[in-house]
């Protein structure tokens, strides 16, 4: 099946910082979104991105798939920014099915 | 966006008892519904895809008669965890597909399942 890493695993910024977080997959997609996951467990929807670029305030994502990968940025970063975000994806399979990333976990300090 | 409920958040129970988790599309329909299970610090692994009037079907390795699935409408899936034991504990989440934007998946705030 297909295999989607992203990266970095973990990454640690002081408040008021930017970061880039990268999701890589093995094979085309017919879908692409990703998620904020929250410290209560709460899966909560940044952007649906096949393709393109979108910006959402101090979020936004770009997915350049003929090249198999997308990148969310987050600038000004708050201590509310802190959980795992995941990339997931739709193979070109039309069930609608999404295989999840292996997450990035961001904490961001005071 | 669209809204999925989970119920229960957290539930306790002792080995050998059967679970059932509900999942509710509150604002749409959703003739396909998902079961994830999370265990701690790892990703998400798609247990089941859940249909409206059909037969779930499930993804290698899980255990259909372990983990029942019934979608009796267009807003509700059920998975029944049966004769649960310790290594069944894990966070089980759902999710739905809006009918908005195309494949778009919505998911509930997920339910904390410990097997004593």
């Amino acid at each position: 099946g297909i295999q989607v890493e992203q990266s970095p695993p973990d990454l640690i910024l002081q408040e008021g910082a930017n970061s880039t977080l990268r999701c890589n997959f093995s094979d085309s997609v017919n879908n692409l979104q990703w998620f904020h996951q929250n410290p209560w467990g709460q899966l909560i929807n940044l952007f649906y991105i096949p393709s393109g670029t979108k910006q959402n305030g101090r979020l936004s994502a770009t997915t350049v798939a003929t090249e198999r990968y997308s990148l969310l940025y987050i600038s000004s970063s708050q201590t509310t920014d802190s959980g795992v975000y995941f990339c997931a994806v739709d193979p070109n399979f039309g069930n609608e099915k999404l295989t999840f990333g292996t997450g990035t976990r961001l904490t961001i300090i005071p | 966006g669209a809204v999925v409920s989970q119920h229960p958040s957290r539930v306790i129970c002792k080995s050998g008892t059967s679970v059932k988790i509900e999942c509710r599309s509150l604002d749409f329909q959703a003739t396909t519904m998902f079961w994830y299970r999370q265990f701690p610090k790892k990703s998400l692994m798609l247990m089941a895809t859940s249909n409206e009037g059909s037969k779930a079907t499930y993804e290698q390795g899980v255990e259909k008669d372990k983990f029942l699935i019934n979608h009796a409408s267009l807003t509700l899936s059920t998975l029944t965890v049966t004769s649960a034991h310790p290594e069944d504990s894990s966070f089980y989440i759902c999710s739905a597909v809006s009918g908005g934007a195309p494949n778009e998946q919505f998911f509930g705030p997920g339910t904390r399942l410990t097997v004593l």
